[in-house]
């Protein structure tokens, strides 16, 4: 089954400046790319995806980018600001979502 | 966008006890719902596939007689942790599939999550 990693676990970063987070997956069948963001004691909340047939989205603040031929994709994250501390996931799916472990990001003052 | 909700929101139960959590997708048809678990700054991990109308599929590792499964209608799944014991205690997220769900669209959603205690 799908196997993804997730790197780096924790992430501090100074306000105002970018965060990334970089993720591979196991299973070339999977063809749908999500990232989630999970404040304390909530579900989930999707805040960016990406499809196996485009390389690069932008949302904002928020983009995301996928190589398929190595198998990994990567969070962008520009301009931070302190509501962006939260637990990051990123997930694949090709018939069911299945999540790296997540990373915990500090935005400091 | 679409909204799945969660009941309850919390629960405490003596060890012993069954405890069922509710999952609604609440302005669409949901044929498939996903049920997942996450224990304290851990991941969020699959435990079973429901399809309305037939049998749930488990995880490899999850008891399926401990964790039932039901999802007898396109708008409701439920989840009956059975004999629940303290390391049942956990954080349940269930997830609802768009009915209209292709492999080039996404509409899977979360709800809020169940956090359960048992003592």
């Amino acid at each position: 089954g799908e196997n993804v990693e997730q790197h780096p676990s924790t992430l501090s970063v100074q306000e105002g400046d970018s965060a990334v987070i970089k993720c591979t997956y196991s299973d070339s069948a999977s063809n749908y790319f999500p990232w989630y963001k999970q404040e304390l004691g909530k579900g989930p909340q999707l805040i960016i995806d990406i499809r196996s047939n485009v390389g690069e989205k932008k949302d904002q603040r928020i983009a995301v980018t996928l190589n398929k031929t190595a198998k990994h994709f990567s969070l962008h994250i520009t301009e931070t600001q302190p509501e962006d501390s939260a637990v990051y996931f990123c997930a694949a799916r090709d018939d069911k979502i299945i999540f790296g472990k997540g990373t915990r990001l500090h935005i400091l003052p | 966008g679409a909204v799945v909700s969660q009941h309850p929101s919390w629960v405490i139960c003596k060890s012993g006890t069954s405890v069922k959590i509710e999952c609604r997708s609440l302005d669409f048809q949901a044929t498939t719902m996903f049920w997942y678990r996450q224990f304290p700054k851990q991941s969020l991990m699959l435990m079973a596939t429901s399809n309305e109308g037939s049998k749930a599929t488990y995880e490899q590792g999850v008891e399926k007689d401990k964790f039932l499964i039901n999802h007898a209608s396109l708008t409701l799944s439920t989840l009956t942790v059975t004999s629940a014991h303290p390391e049942d205690s956990s954080f349940y997220i269930c997830s609802a599939r768009d009915p209209f769900w292709t492999s080039s669209q996404e509409t899977q959603y979360f709800g809020p999550g169940t956090r359960l205690l048992v003592l």
